[in-house]
């Protein structure tokens, strides 16, 4: 167990509809990071927060957008889904940015 | 964009073989961590490699960074089943975006 937890575990959903996915860090972590997987593919990074605010920014679509709240949990909302959405989404944290980053173990959101 | 270059993407070998995969960036890394992922699990933290030309050990696996902090190799010797999974790289020129290489699968035939 990395200390990261992620809700839900899956979420099946139809084309054009939106869905908010949670992410609360380690105690203690101040940096969240989101990542995006593709069945059998690489981790394809979207966005990274450090205690609140926006620090980089990956691949990530204008459909997509991320904040993360004064609590260090951060939510990623995805919109207006087309089935090439499908995917793992995981969270990271880690104490400060370019530290090691702990995974949670993700969501899986299939679009149909 | 920068882009981490990861190869092999599959590697099948015997138990007891040698393991390599290799990570390569066209532009100098500040770092470069490894993470393994078992099927089915999240990635977990290997190790961070820092230094120019560092080395480190971990039991039977080895991490290098090269001089030029442009590439990176993890090998496992004697390879064990529980060695199976995906290992990626991961590197950025700065501490803030790190992109993961597309990952090498390793399978061990016992």
């Amino acid at each position: 167990d990395s200390g990261v937890t992620q809700t839900p575990k899956h979420l099946i959903t139809a084309t054009g509809q939106r869905v908010t996915l949670r992410c609360s860090p380690r105690s203690g972590d101040l940096s969240v990071y989101w990542y995006q997987q593709s069945l059998d593919q690489g981790l394809q990074f979207l966005i990274q927060y450090y205690n609140g605010e926006e620090r980089a920014k990956g691949n990530i679509l204008e459909r997509f957008s991320a904040q993360q709240f004064p609590d260090l949990h951060s939510e990623l909302n995805l919109s207006s889904l087309e089935l090439g959405d499908s995917a793992l989404y995981f969270c990271a944290s880690s104490v400060f940015p370019g530290n090691e980053q702990f995974f949670g173990p993700g969501t899986r959101l299939t679009v149909l | 964009g920068q882009q981490v270059m990861q190869i092999p993407q599959y590697q099948h070998v015997q138990e007891g073989e040698d393991f390599t995969t290799y990570c390569n960036s066209s532009t100098t890394l500040s770092n470069i961590q490894w993470y393994k992922q078992r099927p089915g699990g999240h990635p977990v933290f290997l190790i961070q490699l820092v230094k120019s030309g560092e080395v480190k050990k971990q039991k039977r696996l080895t991490f290098q960074f090269g001089e030029a902090k442009k590439n990176s190799s993890l090998h496992i010797t004697a390879t064990q089943t529980t060695d199976v999974g995906t290992y990626f790289c991961a590197g950025g020129r700065t501490f803030n975006k790190f992109y993961f290489g597309s990952g090498t699968k390793l399978n061990v035939k016992p």
